[in-house]
């Protein structure tokens, strides 16, 4: 069945190291893949997005690296900062027939130590 | 400035006693989701949009129903909410299929 799914539930990492966070995929279909930040008590923020015809793509302190043929993605954060502290979502839109949804992995806690 | 306002924020309701969420979204976009988030665990997708046509997850409870009026908003019908469906309710817009979604700052529904 369809599964995102992360590899570390909790991730500590000291200020200003850089940190990666890892997921997998099961759905071949899967086209599009988002890394989401949820804070407590909030929404999801969007963080970079990355589209299956593409292997790597960088934002302000972020890259995401795409990698079909084991069906990984992972979400690099440099100089990590305090404010980076929280919890990191995956999530994957795949097509099937004419419709299409957002699917959530498991999600990794970060944790930044000063 | 936010695009897609849930309300209330915290809804507090008697066990089996009907509540409704609402969201809604200035950024006209054809997609809307409605997602549940128990504590320490990944969003769960009940139902989504694309303009009027409705998906229903298979494992969506039949306890749980939407509406989508117009395409700017979007609610959640608990009809008889029981203690285990506490838990935060995310509302997601995005303009199609394969693009960004944006999320609501939630409503956190409490069951008593």
């Amino acid at each position: 069945g369809e599964s995102v799914g992360l590899h570390l539930p909790t991730l500590s990492v000291q200020e200003g190291d850089n940190s990666i966070i890892n997921c997998a995929y099961s759905n071949s279909a899967s086209d599009y893949f988002i890394w989401y930040k949820q804070e407590s008590g909030k929404g999801p923020q969007f963080i970079i997005d990355i589209r299956s015809n593409m292997d790597k793509r960088q934002g302000q302190r972020v890259t995401v690296l795409l990698n079909k043929t084991v069906k990984h993605l992972s979400l690099q954060i440099a100089a990590t900062q305090p404010g980076d502290s929280a919890v990191y979502f995956c999530a994957e839109n795949s097509r099937s027939s004419n419709t299409g949804k957002l699917i959530f992995g498991q999600g990794t806690t970060l944790q930044v130590k000063p | 400035d936010a695009m897609v306002i849930q309300n209330p924020r915290y809804q507090v309701t008697q066990f089996g006693k009907p509540v409704t969420l609402s969201c809604s979204q200035t950024l006209n976009h054809n997609v809307m989701y409605w997602y549940q988030q128990k504590s320490s665990q990944a969003p769960k997708l009940l139902f989504h949009y694309y303009d009027k046509d409705f998906n229903n997850e298979a494992d969506t409870p039949d306890n749980f129903q939407s509406r989508r009026p117009n395409t700017s908003f979007c609610f959640l019908d608990i009809r008889s909410p029981g203690l285990g469906d506490a838990a935060m309710y995310l509302c997601a817009t995005s303009g199609t299929w394969n693009t960004e979604a944006f999320f609501g700052q939630g409503t956190r529904l409490t069951v008593v």
